[in-house]
């Protein structure tokens, strides 16, 4: 059973216009969020991060908002540009102190200069 | 600093055979853990270490075996390859008590079982 997906396996956008990037979560005991971002033939790498006691983070061009009644968050990127191009992946834990993340299947994002 | 770094970055194995990946990592972080990924799949997590001396099966821990040597050092052993194993495997490391949680990946290691 999949806890974490991204429905969405890819996502085109225009260089400059916003990309939304979402991910929804069946595990209500999840309540640290992460975004990570993946190059062809290299390992992920961190984004941003959002708290289950926040609804909204903000970081540059990236934000994270997160809606816990919808068990839904998703990646705002604005202005996107085309090195945006990358899988990006949702990932979620539960409780303080816990060591598991899960990810989600990941979403294909190529932004067109 | 080198971060995560995992060995080999690729490998060719036959049904049967065995192998180990290696990671280490320098950052002095409590917790690591080792992922594939393979198309559709997303990263799926095999074992994990929450500290030295330590592990814990993952989602998709069947036909892996883990070692944590000591605080720098996690390896992942295939006892007998089977081609379900083919994937790229990433070793990643987190500091515990860290508030953001990162983790920190390495580059991969692309294996194919024939």
């Amino acid at each position: 059973d999949q806890q974490v997906k991204q429905n969405s396996p890819s996502l085109s956008v225009q260089e400059g216009r916003i990309s939304i990037l979402n991910c929804d979560y069946t595990n209500s005991m999840f309540d640290y969020f992460l975004w990570y971002k993946k190059y062809p033939a290299e390992g992920p790498t961190f984004l941003i991060s959002i708290s289950s006691i926040k609804d909204k983070n903000e970081d540059g061009r990236f934000t994270v908002f997160l809606n816990k009644s919808a068990k839904h968050l998703s990646l705002h990127i604005v202005p996107s540009q085309p090195g945006d191009s990358a899988v990006y992946f949702c990932a979620a834990s539960a409780g303080a102190g816990t060591y598991k993340y899960i990810f989600g299947t990941g979403t294909r994002l190529k932004v067109l200069a | 600093n080198a971060g995560v770094t995992q060995t080999p970055k690729f490998q060719v194995l036959k049904t049967g055979q065995s192998m180990t990946l290696q990671c280490a990592q320098d950052m002095n972080h409590n917790s690591m853990y080792w992922y594939r990924q393979d198309p559709g799949m997303g990263l799926r997590l095999i074992y994990y270490s929450a500290s030295e001396g330590t592990t814990d099966k993952g989602e998709v821990p069947n036909g892996y075996n883990v070692s944590r040597l000591n605080k720098r050092e996690f390896s992942l052993r295939l006892e007998s390859a089977a081609p379900s194993q083919t994937s790229v495997y990433f070793c990643a490391s987190r500091e515990q008590g860290q508030n953001t949680g990162e983790l920190f990946f390495g580059e991969g290691s692309r294996l194919t079982v024939l």
